[in-house]
This record gives C-alpha cells, sequence and structure tokens, in this order.
C-alpha cells in the first residue's frame, strides 16, 4: 500500500500569511494526488484533484504541484475560512489512502 | 443539487452486526462510482471501500476486507455497508462519498456522516 506522509502536522498563522504544507509518497504516484479541506464536525471537500488542478469553485488562493513522490498545496494568502485541517490523498491504485492531516491555526 | 444522506449509524457490542445506507439525490447515481470513508473521533480519514456503478466491481480497505460489504441498489438510489464482526476500533463516523468521475478515485461529494460506536 502506499503511504503518504504529510507535514507538518501542525502549524500556526496569521491572516495574509503564505502557507505550504508538503505530502510525501512512498511510491512514484505521477499526479495522482487529491487535497481536502475539513473543518471541525463538517465532511470533507475537494480542492484540488491531479496534483494540481483546482475543483469548480474553489478559489484561487488555494494552488497544489508536485509529482512522482513530492507535492505541495499552497494558499497564497491565508483567510478566516481557511483555518482547518488539510488532506493529501493518492488516486493512483486501491486501496486509497490518506496522508495524515495538516492542521492550521490562527497564530 | 446533489444530496448524501448516511443512515444507520448507533451502538453496537463489539462482533455484532450494522447495515449502513447512503440516501442518494441530485444526480445520476446510476452511473456514478460510490464509496465509503471513515473517520475514527479525533483522527484522520480513512478509505474503507469503493462499488463500481453497476456494483460488478468491489475493493476494500485491508482493515474491513472480509468483514464488511458494500452494495448498492441502483433502482432505490441507494448505498450500503454492510458490517459484520464489528471491534471496538471501527468506531467511527462513517461518510459515502461519490467519485468525480469514474475511475476518477476521487470524491467531490460527500454526505454528513454517520457515526458507528462499537463498544460494550
Amino acid at each position: 500500500d502506499i503511504q503518504l506522509t504529510q507535514s507538518p502536522s501542525f502549524l500556526s498563522a496569521s491572516v495574509g500569511d503564505r502557507v505550504t504544507i508538503t505530502c510525501r509518497a512512498s511510491q512514484g504516484i505521477s499526479s495522482y494526488l487529491a487535497w481536502y479541506q475539513q473543518k471541525p464536525g463538517k465532511a470533507p471537500q475537494l480542492l484540488i484533484y491531479a496534483a494540481s488542478t483546482l475543483q469548480s469553485g474553489v478559489p484561487s488562493r488555494f494552488t497544489g504541484s508536485g509529482s512522482g513522490t513530492d507535492f505541495t498545496l499552497t494558499i497564497s494568502s491565508l483567510q478566516p475560512e481557511d483555518f482547518a485541517t488539510y488532506y493529501c490523498q493518492h488516486l493512483n491504485n486501491y486501496p486509497l489512502t490518506f496522508g495524515g492531516g495538516t492542521k492550521v491555526e490562527i497564530k | 443539487q446533489v444530496q448524501l444522506v448516511e443512515s444507520g449509524g448507533g451502538v453496537v457490542q463489539p462482533g455484532r452486526s450494522l447495515r449502513l445506507s447512503c440516501a442518494a439525490s441530485g444526480f445520476t447515481f446510476s452511473s456514478s462510482v460510490m464509496h465509503w470513508v471513515r473517520q475514527a473521533p479525533g483522527k484522520g480519514l480513512e478509505w474503507v471501500a469503493v462499488i463500481s456503478y453497476d456494483g460488478s466491481e468491489k475493493y476494500y480497505a485491508d482493515s474491513v476486507e472480509s468483514r464488511f460489504t458494500i452494495s448498492r441498489d441502483n433502482s432505490k438510489n441507494t448505498l450500503y455497508l454492510q458490517m459484520n464482526s464489528l471491534r471496538v476500533e471501527d468506531t467511527a463516523v462513517y461518510y459515502c462519498a461519490k467519485d468525480r468521475c469514474s475511475g476518477c478515485r476521487h470524491f467531490d461529494y460527500w454526505g454528513q456522516g454517520t457515526l458507528v460506536t462499537v463498544s460494550s
């Protein structure tokens, strides 16, 4: 099974900050990666798929990049509604797996 | 609009069974690949199972293989998860999720989740 390691697991940032979250796969997965945002008590929401394609309706301040084993999610200017937990997920094959999550909190 | 509504969660003793349902509306359910994903309290996301649009193909996480069965009734627009031999570690919120496209293997719509608690 493919393992996904996210870092950091927690980060504290201010409104307006640029934030970068990393996801590393245990083997090459081409661009088969998605990112989700989850707020407390809510279901996750798809942000990005195919490593860099923005899901419809997602603000352009979210960008994804990477291929192979190393991927990043960047929020260009953190907004109050962006404080949440972020997960990566590989799409390569079954079983699908998620990273452990990155919780973004207000500094 | 797309709606996924899970039901069937509750408190159950270890070793017992439970069946979850997910009622779908607002899209062509019979053409959609569907998944179950779970989240233990305070923990991350874990993919559980997937079923093809016609039910002919199914895949499971190792942790539930041989104990859980995913199925669907396209005439009722409903997805199911039959959970047998439940363990304490199966305690989680269970979400049904729609695949963004056939073979996409990621989820563009999720239900609100239903909580399953396995405890004696």
